[in-house]
């Protein structure tokens, strides 16, 4: 069975870091693409960034440009993402999401971290 | 960055009758190449992560009951519910997978009548 856990949400205040990890099991970690979606309390999906499987390659929203960086560690099977200079916008459900088989679809999801930004 | 817009944004369907939610991008998702659109329709009920049900536009993901269906192409698509149950009550979701910038549609909350 896939899994994907987030950790690493809680409440930063503005300008403030954060650290989200994903720990995945159940499929073969170092073969799939990563993303992370975020999803704003009692808003849509947003994509933020994603992940090739070898690690290669990685995109960003407009939204976190400069600010977020997506890793990972095939290794551990895990996917990160670092989250620095934090705004009250950020708050958000940060979900982990593993590609598809045949394509960049979102196939599996986690069940979410909250992040929250806030003095 | 490709715009998804959905509509309508919320419905409201009889048990046992159709639902059907459109999906629109601002650019065609359509890759010749291959034929094959670059998108993708969730659904995700109250208070859980969202669920993939359909990817390529038209393919069912494995498991999902086959009342779901989705059909379009270019920059035109549709999710449809041939026979609307009280578990399908949901925000339904399209998302892009052809730019580098997934984006997705700003979802679409289906009810029942």
């Amino acid at each position: 069975e896939v899994q994907l856990v987030e950790s690493g949400g809680g409440l930063v205040q503005p300008g403030g870091s954060l650290r989200l990890s994903c720990t995945a099991s159940g499929f073969t970690f170092s073969t799939y693409e990563m993303n992370w979606v975020r999803q704003a309390p009692g808003k849509g999906l947003e994509w933020i960034s994603y992940i090739r499987s070898s690690g290669s390659t990685v995109y960003y929203a407009d939204s976190v440009k400069g600010r977020f960086t997506i890793s990972r560690d095939n290794a551990k099977n895990s996917v990160y993402l670092q989250m620095n200079s934090l705004r009250a916008e950020d708050t958000a459900v940060y979900y982990c999401v593993r590609g598809g088989e045949s394509g960049s679809y979102s196939a599996c999801w986690g069940q979410g971290t909250l992040v929250t930004v806030s003095s | 960055d490709i715009v998804m817009t959905q509509s309508p944004d919320s419905l409201a369907v009889s048990l046992g009758e159709r639902a059907t939610i459109n999906c629109k991008s601002s650019q065609s998702v359509l890759v010749s190449s291959n034929n094959k659109n670059y998108l993708a329709w969730y659904q995700q009920r109250p208070g859980q992560p969202p669920k993939l049900l359909i990817y390529w536009a038209s393919t069912r993901e494995s498991g999902v009951p086959d009342r779901f269906s989705g059909s379009g192409s270019g920059t035109d698509f549709t999710l449809t519910i041939s026979s609307l149950q009280a578990e399908d009550v949901a925000v339904y979701y399209c998302q892009q997978y052809y730019s580098t910038h997934y984006t997705f549609g700003q979802g679409t909350k289906l009810e029942i009548k």
